[in-house]
């Protein structure tokens, strides 16, 4: 089955402490990305990679990293997360420009 | 700052009417635009995309685009309770990456 797979689905962390949560797409995509979903504040793309060894910054990339050294994973890590990550959190990929992105099942993050 | 303006809603018709859900964005650069689904505690699938200045028809939907008026909207005909969601906008930049941005959604409940 054609899918974005995220790990893990909800995590509970404190302040301070890294996390990496992971992606992973089965459909050989070039294009892949994430994105944060907060209330009244909708979905905001945090990072995008067009390519391995490509990425670039979306909107809000502060407090984020981001890895594509192969093609079907991406993973997103919080060096230092704060409260204010708190959040749910989409995988997504696509396989060109203008094709739009398949999501993966979110991530729901709390930082206390 | 490229922004996405949608309404939220809530917007409510009757089932087999038609529900008229409306978008607009700030950048006339926007190259590609896309009309997602979100239910509630799921990720957003992508129902729609649209390039041209027109109208696009998949099924009982139909993507509207007009970039003087820097405008695109979606038409649900034949409006079934399932239909019930948040409805997300769109719009990819990508003469300079893959930069997306979406709208906060549009709420739509479909009275039976």
């Amino acid at each position: 089955e054609a899918q974005v797979t995220q790990n893990p689905r909800y995590l509970i962390t404190v302040t301070g402490k890294k996390l990496t949560v992971t992606c992973s797409q089965n459909m050989n995509h070039e294009y892949m990305s994430w994105y944060r979903q907060d209330p009244g504040l909708g979905l905001r793309q945090i990072y995008y990679s067009m390519n391995v060894e490509v990425t670039d910054k979306g909107d809000v990339p502060e407090g984020y990293k981001v890895s594509r050294k192969e093609k079907r994973n991406f993973p997103l890590i919080l060096e230092s997360p704060s409260p204010n990550q708190t959040s749910l959190y989409f995988c997504a990929s696509s396989s060109w420009t203008g094709n739009g992105y398949t999501f993966g099942s979110g991530t729901r993050l709390t930082v206390v | 700052q490229k922004e996405v303006e949608q309404n939220s809603g809530p917007l409510s018709v009757p089932e087999g009417a038609i529900a008229s859900l409306n978008c607009t964005y700030s950048d006339r650069v926007s190259q590609s635009f896309f009309w997602y689904r979100q239910y509630s505690g799921k990720s957003p699938e992508l129902i729609m995309s649209i390039y041209s200045n027109g109208d696009k028809e998949d099924g009982r939907f139909t993507a509207q685009l007009n970039k003087a008026s820097q405008y695109v909207s979606l038409l649900i005909r034949d409006s079934q309770p399932s239909d019930s969601a948040t409805y997300l906008c769109a719009v990819e930049y990508s003469n300079t990456g893959n930069q997306f941005y979406f709208g906060t959604g549009t709420s739509l409940t479909v009275i039976p």
